[in-house]
């Protein structure tokens, strides 16, 4: 079965700085999707970013980016430009790549909280 | 339309009652699922739809329903809850085949469930 691990329960940034919140997961699956979501006070899970496992190139969201390291099973996203309104809860999530019709289900982490300081 | 809509935002109800979770999407999305979340807890799933009909069933106790009565429309039917249910219930839905450009779930704003 698939895992993924945030070891970070929180962390902190000052406004306008840059910071990296860790992500590892364990599969033996070749073809995947990862995704980091934000989920704020207001409870909505908000896609950030979005990676296939089978680009080489690290996705980029504007302010938010990934080093993914598929030998490592690592994806950490870095949030640069720190701004008040990303404090929020961030988690990592893998689903598995199917080619016929079906679900896969969304394998979350257990998250990071991230304060914004001003 | 990118939106999961859920109804209600807030419910209390008590042991004996019965009442019912409404989602809904209009994205075309063929993958349906609840999910459970404790306070400061990733997302638990619980069940998943695909192609209106349910395909995992994550050992929820039977006193959780679920029902997709078509494309759109999602129902999680309650009944005879303990308090240990209250939680946060969040609806999602995503394309049921991966191998389609966009495979993100899509998610709704929960239904807040008090069971006293």
């Amino acid at each position: 079965a698939q895992t993924v691990t945030q070891s970070q329960p929180e962390m902190s940034v000052q406004e306008a700085e840059t910071v990296t919140l860790s992500c590892t997961y364990d599969t033996s699956e070749s073809d995947y999707y990862l995704f980091w979501y934000k989920q704020p006070p207001s409870r909505q899970m908000i896609l950030v970013i979005r990676q296939e496992a089978y680009k080489q190139q690290n996705a980029t969201e504007n302010r938010f980016s990934v080093n993914f390291q598929k030998a490592a099973k690592s994806f950490s996203l870095k949030i640069s430009d720190s701004q008040l309104g990303d404090a929020a809860m961030y988690f990592c999530a893998y689903r598995g790549f199917l080619t016929q019709g079906g679900s896969e289900k969304l394998v979350f982490g257990k998250g990071t909280k991230l304060t914004v300081n001003p | 339309d990118t939106e999961v809509t859920q109804t209600p935002k807030h419910l209390v109800m008590g042991m004996t009652n019965k009442k019912s979770l409404k989602c809904e999407q209009h994205m075309g999305h063929r993958a349906m699922y609840w999910y459970k979340q404790k306070a400061k807890k990733p997302p638990e799933l619980m069940f998943v739809y695909s192609y209106e009909k349910l395909s995992i069933n994550e050992s929820v106790p039977s006193r959780f329903s679920p029902e997709c009565p078509n494309s759109s429309l999602l129902n999680l039917h309650l009944h005879a809850l303990q308090p240990e249910d209250s939680a946060l219930y969040l609806c999602a839905s995503s394309h049921a085949m991966t191998g389609t450009p966009n495979t993100e779930a899509f998610f709704g704003q929960g239904t807040r469930l008090t069971v006293v």
